[in-house]
């Protein structure tokens, strides 16, 4: 079992419509999650960090579920502009950074 | 905002060729790190960098070494560059991390896409 795991997608959603995608991570002693957007042929960037109580900015609300080991990323009002892959990042309990593979978002007119 | 620069955006090099990857950061970052990202495999770390002369193996360091003589240079080299070795090479810097800072993010340099012939 991989230690961060995504569905690698594409989800295909219409402009305007709210998706969200999950990510699971299998040490239950991870300290700290982010999520990062990558557009195509780019680097990533980050998008948000994830706390504990849950973290809103704008449209994007990220949650972090310890009991179930996931965090999730909720986008509303979607835009085209959030065409991206979108990496999920844990880091465990030794500081090191673990990430996923990444889930495909494409919005569409 | 944080700066991560990466000496070339594309590089095409020969097979046995050595290969100097360059980055550089400007604010101060304790760490710096080497990854490389191939289709379906995500991002996997080659080495990492906590200060100055110090280096760490990161998950598949075989093939390269790096180097850090100044806090804001982290170079990776390609001693005998192979074809396997073809990939986009990114590069990345964050603050130390201790439990009280946790959200340290990474901040990347822009990626050098890298074809060994």
């Amino acid at each position: 079992r991989k230690e961060v795991e995504q569905d690698p997608g594409p989800f295909n959603v219409p402009e305007g419509a709210t998706v969200a995608f999950n990510c699971t991570y299998s040490n239950s002693a991870s300290q700290s999650f982010f999520w990062y957007r990558q557009d195509c042929r780019k680097e990533p960037k980050l998008l948000m960090s994830v706390y504990s109580s849950g973290n809103e900015d704008g449209r994007f609300t990220a949650q972090l579920n310890r009991a179930s080991q996931y965090i999730s990323l909720l986008i509303r009002d979607s835009k085209l502009s959030d065409s991206a892959t979108y990496l999920c990042v844990v880091r465990d309990s030794n500081y090191q950074l673990i990430w996923g593979a990444g889930t495909k978002l494409i919005i569409k007119p | 905002d944080v700066k991560v620069t990466q000496s070339s955006r594309y590089l095409v090099k020969r097979t046995g060729e050595k290969v100097f990857l360059e980055c550089v950061q400007d604010m101060d970052h304790e760490n710096m790190f080497w990854y490389r990202q191939d289709p379906g495999l995500g991002l996997r770390l080659i080495y990492f960098s906590y200060d100055v002369k110090m280096k760490e193996k990161g998950d598949i360091p075989e093939g390269y070494s790096v180097s850090r003589e100044k806090k804001e240079r982290f170079s990776l080299i390609l001693e005998s560059a192979s074809t396997n070795q073809t990939s986009m090479y990114l590069c990345a810097s964050s603050l130390l991390y201790s439990p009280g800072r946790q959200n340290s993010p990474l901040h990347f340099g822009n990626g050098t896409r890298l074809t060994v012939t």
